[in-house]
C-alpha cells in the first residue's frame, strides 16, 4: 500500500536559517504529493502541492520539487521565521482531491528567535 | 465562507458512552473525509465521501465506529460504545473532487474517553 515517510524532530534552528524537511514515498503509480502544516490547536493547511514529476510546489518561500527516481519531495526554505513554527506532514493522494491523503507522521519544526 | 465546521471542538466521555461527532463541509464540496490523530499512529483516513456516498471505510478500526452524510451539508462520526483507546483528534477535510483538488481540514474535535 501507499506509504510516507519523514523525519520526525522536533527540529529546532535559529531564525534565517535554511531549513530541509526529507520526505520520501512508497506508492504504485503516479501519486500526487502535498505538505500540509498544522499550527498549534488548529486543522491542517495546504502549503503547496505537486501532481507530476519534476514539478516544484511553491508558496510562502517554502520549496519542494517531486523527484520520481529517488522517490521523495524534500521540503526546503531558505530562510526560517519565528512564525514558521508548526508540525509539517508530507502526504499523498493517489487520485488528486477525490481519494484520502496518505499522511507522514509530521515534523515538529522549532524556530528560536 | 467559514470554512469546514466540527462539533464538539472538545469532548470528554466516560468508557462505553456513545459519542457523535459532527462537521460541516464547505458549501460546493463533492468529497468529505474523516480523519483521526493519535500520537501513535499519526494522522489516518477512517472514511470518505463522494457525493454523499461512502466510498472507503476500509480505515475504520472497528465496528464499533460508523459514519453517515445524509445530505451534502452534515456528516456524522460515531462510536458506540467509546474506549480510552478512542481517545484523538478527530478531523473532518472536505474538497471539491476530481483530480488535484485541495482538502480543507476543520479544526477538529479533541475526543478524551476516561
Amino acid at each position: 500500500g501507499n506509504s510516507v515517510t519523514q523525519m520526525e524532530g522536533p527540529v529546532t534552528l535559529s531564525e534565517e536559517a535554511f531549513l530541509t524537511i526529507n520526505c520520501t514515498y512508497t506508492a504504485t503509480g503516479y501519486p500526487s504529493l502535498f505538505w500540509y502544516v498544522q499550527y498549534p490547536g488548529e486543522g491542517l493547511q495546504l502549503l503547496l502541492k505537486a501532481t507530476k514529476a519534476d514539478d516544484k510546489g511553491s508558496n510562502k518561500g517554502f520549496e519542494a520539487t517531486y523527484r520520481k527516481e529517488t522517490t521523495s519531495f524534500h521540503l526546503e526554505k531558505g530562510s526560517v521565521q519565528v512564525s514558521d513554527s508548526a508540525v509539517y506532514f508530507c502526504a499523498l493522494t493517489k487520485g488528486g482531491g477525490a481519494d484520502g491523503l496518505t499522511f507522514g507522521k509530521g515534523t515538529h519544526l522549532i524556530i528560536q528567535p | 465562507d467559514a470554512g469546514v465546521i466540527q462539533s464538539p471542538r472538545h469532548e470528554v466521555t466516560e468508557m462505553g458512552q456513545e459519542v457523535t461527532l459532527r462537521c460541516k463541509p464547505i458549501s460546493g464540496h463533492n468529497s468529505l473525509f474523516w480523519y483521526r490523530q493519535t500520537m501513535m499512529r499519526g494522522l489516518e483516513l477512517l472514511i470518505y465521501f463522494n457525493n454523499n456516498v461512502p466510498i472507503d471505510d476500509s480505515g475504520m478500526p472497528e465496528d464499533r465506529f460508523s459514519a453517515k452524510m445524509p445530505n451534502a451539508s452534515f456528516s456524522t462520526l460515531k462510536i458506540q460504545p467509546s474506549e480510552p483507546r478512542d481517545s484523538a483528534v478527530y478531523f473532518c477535510a472536505s474538497s471539491l473532487g476530481g483530480y488535484d483538488t485541495e482538502a480543507f481540514f476543520g479544526q477538529g474535535t479533541r475526543l478524551t474517553v476516561v
